[in-house]
């Protein structure tokens, strides 16, 4: 079975700084791959996903994330982080097993 | 179009009640899945619906349980209610099967039990 490592469960990144969520993920085949983010009390928003293709993705408030075969990865980043981007982020795997593995999540949080 | 709906918000239970949470998936979407979110756990599968049929359960006690009917709307069901259910529930939705399409999640039903 597939299974998704975020090895970060704490990042603190100033306003204005460059940020950078790392995930890999374990899966035999080429996975779907997403990440979620999840503000407290709230659900999760799709900030982008990798099926097939062009392997760097781009997704919403400015995220993008690239898809490394070779080093099982799929790491998130955004060049200039906003206060209002402090959540929690899940890096997710889908297989074509009805299965679905979510990481442990990474809680980012914002300096002034 | 709408996003995914669960009711209730909030739910205030005590040990040993039962307690039934639904959710409305997105107009044409299938698939309903249910996950548990604690602090300590993370997020967990618990199920997966899909065109009424039950297509993948995580490893959770046969005190969870759920439906899907024929409007695609779920229920999920926890019976004989322990401190350890305390915990965010949500739903997801998608076109089709977990793993192989997007979800798009509700807001969650945050249970407490006392």
């Amino acid at each position: 079975a597939q299974s998704v490592t975020q090895p970060d469960i704490h990042i603190t990144v100033s306003e204005g700084a460059s940020l950078e969520l790392r995930c890999n993920y374990s899966y035999g085949a080429t996975p779907y791959l997403f990440w979620y983010v999840q503000s407290p009390g709230q659900g999760l928003q799709l900030l982008l996903k990798y099926f097939s293709g062009d392997t760097l993705v781009q997704g919403i408030k400015g995220f993008e994330a690239e898809f490394k075969r070779s080093q099982s990865s799929f790491n998130l980043r955004k060049p200039s982080v906003h206060w209002s981007d402090a959540a929690e982020y899940f890096c997710a795997v889908g297989a074509g097993n009805n299965d679905m593995r979510f990481g442990a999540g990474t809680r980012l949080t914002v300096k002034p | 179009k709408a996003g995914v709906t669960q009711t209730p918000r909030y739910l205030i239970k005590t040990r040993g009640q039962q307690v039934t949470l639904s959710c409305s998936p997105i107009s044409g979407h299938r698939s309903v899945s249910w996950y548990q979110q604690t602090p300590g756990q993370g997020l967990q599968f618990l199920f997966e619906y899909f065109s009424e049929t039950q297509r993948n359960k995580g490893n959770f006690p046969g005190r969870f349980s759920g439906r899907q009917f024929s409007n695609s709307r779920s229920e999920m069901n926890v019976s004989t209610l322990e401190l350890g259910d305390s915990a965010l529930y949500l739903c997801a939705s998608s076109l089709g099967l977990v793993g192989q399409e997007t979800q798009y999640f509700g807001p969650g039903t945050r249970l407490l039990v006392l």
